[in-house]
């Protein structure tokens, strides 16, 4: 069975820290990766994509991508208590278009 | 632009109501997604329409029937709902089928079935 994994926490960070989120998953043929951040009782918003091996960096977010070792971790520089937030790691093995979910990490951002 | 829209924002009906809910993205995508999301979960995904074209059905009970007018708009029917269908209701578009399947999520509906 396809599993996308995430400590569920909560990650408590202070403020101006930064938070390491992180995320592994099973299928080695997956090949799109996804973070989503959401706020309660919002929908989930598409922060950050990566598709190839390494780090991708959008403004204060990096997200870092290690397909031998099958995990895809999002780190936020100088969190802000608007970081507050569960954070969705999301999985696409390229055969549809189906994505599997990891169950989310709640970050707090203590000021 | 990266907005979908989904009206309506609330909706309380009773186990013997009708109603449906609409989903709206003007971005071109030719991918659009149902989810439905109980608290503290993740998405789980429902019906997938590729080019207005029902692709994926994830043995959705009949009780919840989508439709696809056109490549902007997505509906979702409702009839005779449970209590524990209950949930916010997420629709989501994504560019061409067969690129990355970035997908963007609508703000939800919050369905109360009483």
């Amino acid at each position: 069975q396809k599993e996308v994994e995430q400590n569920s926490g909560p990650l408590s960070v202070p403020e101006g820290a930064i938070a390491s989120l992180n995320c592994t998953y099973s299928d080695r043929g997956s090949q799109s990766f996804f973070w989503y951040r959401q706020y309660s009782g919002k929908s989930p918003e598409l922060i950050m994509s990566i598709y190839s091996n390494g780090d991708k960096e959008d403004g204060r977010f990096t997200a870092q991508l290690n397909k031998a070792s099958q995990y895809v971790s999002l780190l936020i520089r100088d969190s802000q208590p608007s970081d507050s937030a569960t954070y969705l790691c999301a999985v696409n093995i390229g055969s549809n278009y189906q994505l599997i979910w990891g169950a989310g990490t709640k970050l707090i951002i203590k000021p | 632009d990266t907005e979908v829209t989904q009206t309506p924002k609330h909706l309380v009906m009773g186990m013997t109501n009708k109603k449906s809910l609409k989903c709206e993205q003007h971005m071109g995508h030719r991918a659009m997604y149902w989810y439905k999301q109980k608290a503290k979960k993740p998405p789980e995904l429902m019906f997938v329409y590729s080019y207005e074209k029902l692709s994926i059905n994830e043995s959705v009970p009949s009780r919840f029937s989508p439709e696809c007018p056109n490549s902007s708009l997505l509906n979702l029917h409702l009839h005779a709902l449970q209590p524990e269908d209950s949930a916010l209701y997420l629709c989501a578009s994504s560019p061409v089928p067969g690129t990355a399947y970035e997908q963007y999520f609508g703000p939800g509906t919050r369905l109360t079935v009483t």
